[in-house]
């Protein structure tokens, strides 16, 4: 079975443009959630898709969007970036989103904003 | 709400020492509790967690934590360490269903 993939790896952006994070769920995996992970931090939750439909936001501002497919893979769009977004992105899938069940995580995509 | 305290940012133990992590957690209803690790420029992995019944629960590569309520703690051990263990590691837990909560992370070190 394949993991969780992420495009791209890495990228640069200078401040006030806006940025797509891609992410191919795991097979099998309904579920889809986004994580910030800042240099040194551990990851803070954005949100999280169940079945094309929000069910879960942490504390990010609106111009943190996202979108499940059917297929279930998902996009996180960031506008008006700023400095402070900078930070490695990470998708990770399950296959519902009961508390028990564990998140499988890709690789992460590294923002760098200049 | 949901927090996790990670005890001690870096962590350095010679190869073949134990290995201990600390891991504290807040949570208004019984969590569920992980350790996840993460290798340079990688993705976290599960080490290992704990949902229900034993409160003691293997995981790979040797680790192994204890669920203890009364101190709200989830350390990770693992009896000997090895090179390959040098990586950061992140407690985690998870009540809800929506949203992981992790720690700071730990930073492994062995030393040869």
């Amino acid at each position: 079975e394949t993991g969780v993939t992420q495009s791209p790896t890495h990228l640069i952006k200078t401040r006030g443009q806006q940025v797509t994070l891609r992410c191919s769920s795991q097979s099998g995996h309904n579920t889809v959630s986004w994580y910030q992970q800042a240099l040194g931090q551990g990851p803070q939750f954005i949100f999280q898709y169940y079945r094309e439909e929000e069910n879960g936001r942490g504390n990010f501002p609106p111009r943190f969007s996202g979108l499940q497919f059917p297929n279930y893979s998902s996009e996180l769009n960031v506008n008006a970036l700023e400095l402070d977004d900078s930070a490695l992105y990470l998708c990770a899938s399950r296959t519902e989103w009961t508390a028990a069940n564990v998140l499988t995580f890709g690789a992460g995509s590294r923002l760098t904003v200049l | 709400a949901q927090s996790v305290t990670q005890l001690g940012s870096h962590v350095s133990v010679s190869e073949g020492a134990l290995v201990l992590l600390r891991c504290n957690y807040s949570s208004s209803v019984p969590p569920y509790l992980f350790w996840y690790v993460q290798y340079p420029n990688q993705g976290l992995q599960l080490l290992l967690k704990y949902t229900t019944g034993a409160t003691l629960v293997k995981g790979i590569n040797g680790f192994e934590a204890e669920f203890k309520k009364s101190e709200t703690s989830f350390h990770l051990t693992k009896p000997s360490a090895h090179m390959s263990d040098a990586a950061e590691y992140f407690c985690a837990v998870s009540n809800t269903g929506n949203q992981f909560y992790f720690g700071t992370g730990t930073s492994l070190t062995v030393i040869p």
